[in-house]
């Protein structure tokens, strides 16, 4: 069975502009959860999908936004980037709500120059 | 909200030395456990996992963790480490799903972990 797939895998962009991050879900995972990992923070939760559905979601500014597809596939999408915003983006799913344990993608390394 | 902490930042063994790497969290309620590793390059994989049950779970790679509840701890141990063991470690928790207001896993900060050959 095919992994957590991660579109782009390198993303360089530049303060103001916006991007779009997407993830595949391992077949027949319903849930997606998105996570930002930089060294000063470490591994922080941003949402979680469900049914195409935000279920829930972390502390981070409205800039951070997400979206799940009928076929459980997610983008996130950051807007007016920040020089912080440079971060490992990761994307995790499961069978189900978050009682299940979490399956990662490689990630996708943004720099915002 | 909960949190995790993990004492250790760096830590530094020879082959063959045991591993015990700590793990305090604190939320008041019932929680899921869990120990996360990223090998150098490779994205994050489940280690172990503990829900319910044997406070004493074994994962893979001859790794183990205990869950002592009145301690609030899931400490990571393994007998003899290898050189393939160096890696970040991640620490996480979750409660179990209530419906609603969940913030999804909470990781630690991580331990990083180097295998002297």
């Amino acid at each position: 069975k095919a992994g957590v797939t991660q579109t782009p895998r390198y993303l360089i962009k530049t303060r103001g502009q916006q991007v779009t991050l997407s993830c595949s879900p391992i077949s027949g995972h319903r849930s997606v959860s998105w996570y930002q990992q930089t060294p000063g923070q470490g591994l922080q939760f941003l949402f979680e999908y469900f049914s195409e559905t935000q279920r829930n979601k972390g502390n981070f500014p409205g800039r951070f936004s997400g979206r799940q597809f009928s076929n459980s596939r997610s983008e996130m999408n950051v807007s007016t980037l920040e020089l912080g915003d440079s971060a490992l983006y990761l994307c995790a799913s499961s069978l189900a709500r978050r009682s299940y344990e979490q399956y990662f993608g490689p990630g996708t390394r943004l720099t915002v120059t | 909200a909960q949190s995790v902490s993990q004492h250790n930042h760096h830590v530094i063994l020879s082959e063959a030395a045991s591993l015990e790497l700590g793990c305090n969290y604190s939320y008041g309620g019932t929680v899921n456990l869990f120990w996360y590793v990223q090998y150098p390059g490779q994205h994050l994989q489940l280690l172990l996992k503990y829900f319910s049950g044997d406070p004493l779970v074994k994962g893979i790679k001859g790794f183990e963790a205990e869950f002592i509840k009145s301690k609030f701890s899931f400490n990571l141990r393994k007998p003899s480490v290898q050189w393939s063991d160096t890696a970040e470690y991640f620490c996480a928790v979750n409660p179990p799903d209530s419906g609603g207001g969940a913030d999804g896993l909470t990781f630690g900060k991580g331990t990083h972990l180097i295998i002297q050959p």
